[in-house]
């Protein structure tokens, strides 16, 4: 079956600092892959999406970056946080079809201070 | 462009009523699929029910079941005997049919009373 890892669960980092989050997939091969950005009791702004390796499309203008090193891996950037950067981020993948949805994984909330 | 509103920021209901969440959506496509997210408090954002444009006869999984009107360009979710885990925000989705990306709106905070 496939299964969504995303790290970590918690981030404090204070502003200026760089930023690097993890997501990783298993159980299947060529997922398109999502970074969600939450802000607290809002809806969720796409951010970043990948058809593939290497291949990012940007949705927003903003201090983030994303890359795809490998087939299901996912990373989520910053060289340098700002406070407006503090929310809760989710990854997401699906299977190209979109016809089941996507599976999500469990989030990062950020702070950033 | 497409965009999903939903007009209900927050709902109450008694447990074990029936509560209906209303969702609506503009698009120029024929094909695409609607879905809705469930996200409790734990923020883990759980599938709760998808239906595809094409297919007339609304979706049903158990206590959760669809209202969907195309041309009306509406998609509502209704719960039936409304249990206390189904404290959560629900989130509206709209993916086109030819592309792999949500739109979402921008969710309903649904509170079970006990």
């Amino acid at each position: 079956s496939q299964t969504i890892h995303q790290w970590p669960a918690t981030l404090v980092q204070p502003v200026g600092s760089p930023l690097s989050l993890e997501c990783t997939v298993e159980g299947t091969s060529n997922p398109n892959l999502y970074w969600y950005r939450q802000a607290a009791g809002r809806g969720l702004q796409l951010l970043f999406y990948s058809v593939g390796i290497g291949q990012i499309s940007s949705e927003v203008p903003q201090n983030l970056s994303a890359s795809r090193p490998q087939d299901r891996q996912f990373i989520l950037s910053s060289k340098k946080l700002l406070l407006s950067d503090s929310g809760f981020y989710l990854c997401a993948w699906s299977d190209g079809t979109g016809n089941y949805g996507y599976t999500f994984g469990s989030g990062t909330r950020l702070t950033v201070v | 462009a497409q965009t999903v509103t939903q007009s209900q920021p927050e709902m109450s209901v008694q447990e074990a009523e029936t509560v209906t969440l209303s969702c609506t959506y503009d698009t120029s496509e024929n094909n695409y699929y609607l879905f809705w997210y469930k996200q409790p408090p734990s923020r883990q954002m759980i599938l709760v029910i998808r239906q595809e444009a094409y297919k007339q006869q609304n979706a049903t999984e158990n206590r959760f079941s669809v209202n969907f009107q195309k041309a009306a360009k509406s998609f509502s979710l209704k719960i039936s005997d409304s249990q206390l885990g189904d404290t959560a925000m629900y989130f509206c989705a709209f993916m086109r049919g030819n592309f792999n990306k949500f739109y979402f709106g921008s969710g309903t905070k649904l509170n079970v009373k006990p």
